[in-house]
């Protein structure tokens, strides 16, 4: 069956303080992997795409990487405008280009 | 360029009513999704459709019917509303291009938060 699993599933952090986020897979057949950012009252904004094991990807604060069974979403010094949930998603190689999407984390930076 | 637009934005139903929802996209997007998120859950897939006049089930079908009349258009209905179906209601498009991933990205709406009481 496949699974995504993100962790944790809540981060507090303060403003500079750097840390990673977790999205582990078990999917056969993987044509790539999203991330996304929700705010509150919001729906899912794109980030990054990535296809391949030891692929990397950045965008600001952030930065993707990709192995064989899990990604990494790395946020360096972040402020408290990164403050969203952060979700995860594989697509495989199939009918209709589905995602399957992990339960995200909730990622809090206080100033 | 509105992008994905879902409406209502919230709704308000009795066990057993019925509504539709309308998922409009203005990008010219083959493909178009609806989604429901619950909490601990993340986004489930209940149908999708690779054309106009075309539609097929997802991981979470069960209570829901869908219509791809028109490209731009993705209805999703509910036609015998029970609280189980209380959630929020997502709606996405991408465009399809073969192999090149880049462009498979799913574009979403703002939601639809739907109570059934």
């Amino acid at each position: 069956e496949d699974q995504v699993t993100q962790s944790p599933e809540a981060l507090r952090l303060q403003e500079g303080e750097s840390s990673s986020l977790n999205c582990s897979y078990t999917v056969s057949g993987l044509r790539g992997l999203f991330w996304y950012r929700q705010d509150p009252g919001k729906g899912p904004e794109f980030l990054f795409t990535l296809y391949s094991a030891g692929e990397e990807k950045e965008k600001e604060r952030l930065k993707a990487t990709l192995t064989k069974k899990e990604s990494f979403l790395h946020i360096t010094a972040p402020k408290p405008e990164d403050s969203a949930t952060y979700l995860c998603a594989v697509q495989k190689t199939e009918y209709g280009n589905k995602l399957v999407f992990g339960a995200g984390t909730i990622l809090r930076v206080k100033s | 360029n509105a992008g994905v637009t879902q409406t209502p934005k919230f709704r308000v139903l009795k066990t057993g009513q019925s509504m539709t929802l309308l998922c409009a996209q203005d990008m010219n997007h083959e493909y178009m999704y609806w989604y429901r998120q619950d909490p601990g859950m993340g986004l489930r897939l209940i149908h999708y459709s690779v054309g106009e006049g075309t539609t097929a089930k997802g991981e979470v079908p069960d209570g829901y019917n869908v219509s791809r009349l028109k490209k731009q258009n993705f209805l999703l209905g509910l036609e015998s509303a029970a609280p189980s179906q209380t959630s929020v209601y997502f709606c996405a498009s991408s465009s399809y291009l073969g192999s090149v991933i880049a462009k498979n990205i799913q574009y979403f709406g703002a939601g639809t938060r739907l109570s059934v009481l």
